[in-house]
């Protein structure tokens, strides 16, 4: 099946540092989403970008909705151990929502040494 | 402010038994979906429903059978369990109006033996 490519896989940083990570596909997206997940829970979503060329921040948090509309990213800024988890990126086809099927990539796990 | 509530959180089953995994939103969504995630692969899509009586297949459908019959609750059903089952399985939920965010359960944590 789809899915998108996200990328780095993993990531080991210290506090204080920024973080960025990507997802590219070779199809268009109309919607990109940005979730986290931490240990034991569903995902939760950081960011929303729903127009080609967007960039919408979220406190520390920034994404970027690529003007292809084959790819995002998210940048942390100054990083923080509560930063920990899974990012996800997801996209939507549909913009107008009539199906709702999200696709996500394989997530990129964060670790925060303080 | 329940949200999307699954049950049970915890799951180990013997090969070969079958089982049914609960999912229930408060929201009066539209759509619901099951994922399944497994190390390095994300979230993968299971089946997904845009309303009551609606369901369809995402991308690995194998295995499992879901139905839709009202709209709060969108059961996930596996009738004979297989190792490579073995998995966390979420189910989101958002509505078809607008762009808006899914709304993720926390989880089904299933191991098959």
């Amino acid at each position: 099946g789809q899915q998108l490519n996200q990328s780095p896989q993993s990531m080991f940083i210290q506090e204080g540092e920024d973080v960025s990570m990507n997802c590219t596909s070779s199809s268009i997206f109309n919607t990109w989403l940005w979730y986290k997940q931490e240990p034991g829970e569903g995902p939760v979503l950081l960011i929303a970008l729903y127009k080609a060329g967007e960039l919408t921040s979220n406190g520390r948090l920034t994404a970027q909705f690529g003007i292809t509309r084959k790819d995002s990213f998210l940048n942390i800024s100054a990083s923080i151990p509560s930063d920990v988890g899974i990012y996800f990126c997801a996209g939507q086809k549909d913009g107008s929502g009539n199906t709702g099927k999200l696709i996500f990539g394989q997530g990129t796990t964060l670790q925060v040494k303080p | 402010n329940a949200g999307v509530t699954q049950t049970p959180k915890f799951q180990v089953l013997k090969t070969g038994q079958s089982m049914t995994l609960q999912c229930a939103q408060d929201m009066n969504h539209e759509y619901m979906s099951w994922y399944r995630q497994d190390p390095g692969m994300g979230l993968r899509l299971i089946h997904y429903s845009v309303g009551a009586g609606i369901t369809d297949q995402g991308e690995v459908p194998n295995g499992y059978n879901v139905s839709r019959s009202t709209t709060e609750d969108f059961p996930l059903r596996l009738l004979s369990a297989a190792p490579s089952q073995t998995s966390v399985y979420f189910c989101a939920s958002k509505t078809l109006v607008g762009n808006t965010e899914a709304f993720f359960g926390q989880g089904t944590r299933l191991t098959v033996v």
